[in-house]
């Protein structure tokens, strides 16, 4: 067990819809990734925050947002959702003594109809 | 830009041969390089990392990968493999200094009894 949890395991919804995944690090990390992870794309990293605050970008479509609240846990939202974007996604989270070693929560099976 | 190449989509193995999993990358910059394994239905876990110093890196479970700069490779090593072994295994790499790992597509390692 990594510490870091996700919620939920297995999201089903309609194309579309919009949807809020939730995060919470290991106790005392500031850092928060989210990757989302798909049989054609491979695992992609979304986006960092730090403390709050964004911290770095990647491939993450304008229809998805996040956040990091002051409790540390943090949600990534994926709006007006499409067949493509079925796929699995992540939250890492790492401290500042490790910076380079990221802890993954379990994923969240998200399933477009 | 910095890229992941793991060659092989699968590597089998038979229980207590040595196993190797190969992946090269691409990176400006000194390369920080990372293995991680993810077990069916989970989160990856960290295994272990280069950052600088001796170019044989020990890490978790037994695994070893030596840094290889000329070749530009960061080969994952095992003497004796262990059918628990078999498992998803992902090479990443990130400019140095960068928090932000790009990830190989993957190797299953399918260990034989």
């Amino acid at each position: 067990d990594s510490g870091v949890t996700q919620t939920p395991k297995h999201l089903i919804t309609a194309t579309g819809q919009r949807v809020t995944l939730r995060c919470s690090p290991r106790s005392g990390d500031l850092s928060v990734y989210w990757y989302q992870q798909s049989l054609d794309q491979g695992l992609q990293f979304l986006i960092q925050y730090y403390n709050g605050e964004e911290r770095a970008k990647g491939n993450i479509l304008e229809r998805f947002s996040a956040q990091q609240f002051p409790d540390l846990h943090s949600e990534l939202n994926l709006s007006s959702l499409e067949l493509g974007d079925s796929a699995l996604y992540f939250c890492a989270s790492s401290s500042e003594g490790s910076v380079y070693e990221q802890f993954f929560g379990p994923g969240t099976r998200l399933t477009v109809l | 830009a910095q890229s992941v190449a793991q060659p092989e989509d699968q590597v089998n193995v038979a229980e207590g041969n040595p196993l190797t999993v190969k992946c090269t990358y691409s990176v400006s910059g000194n390369p920080y390089l990372f293995w991680y394994v993810q077990y069916p239905n989970r989160g990856l876990q960290f295994l272990l990392k280069y950052i600088t110093g001796d170019n044989l890196v020990k890490g978790s479970y037994g695994f070893e990968a030596e840094f290889n700069k000329s070749q530009t490779s960061f080969h994952l090593k095992k003497p004796s493999a262990l059918v628990s072994d078999s498992a998803l295994y992902f090479c990443a790499v990130s400019r140095g200094g960068s928090y932000i790992p790009t990830f190989g597509r993957g190797t299953s390692l399918i260990v034989h009894p």
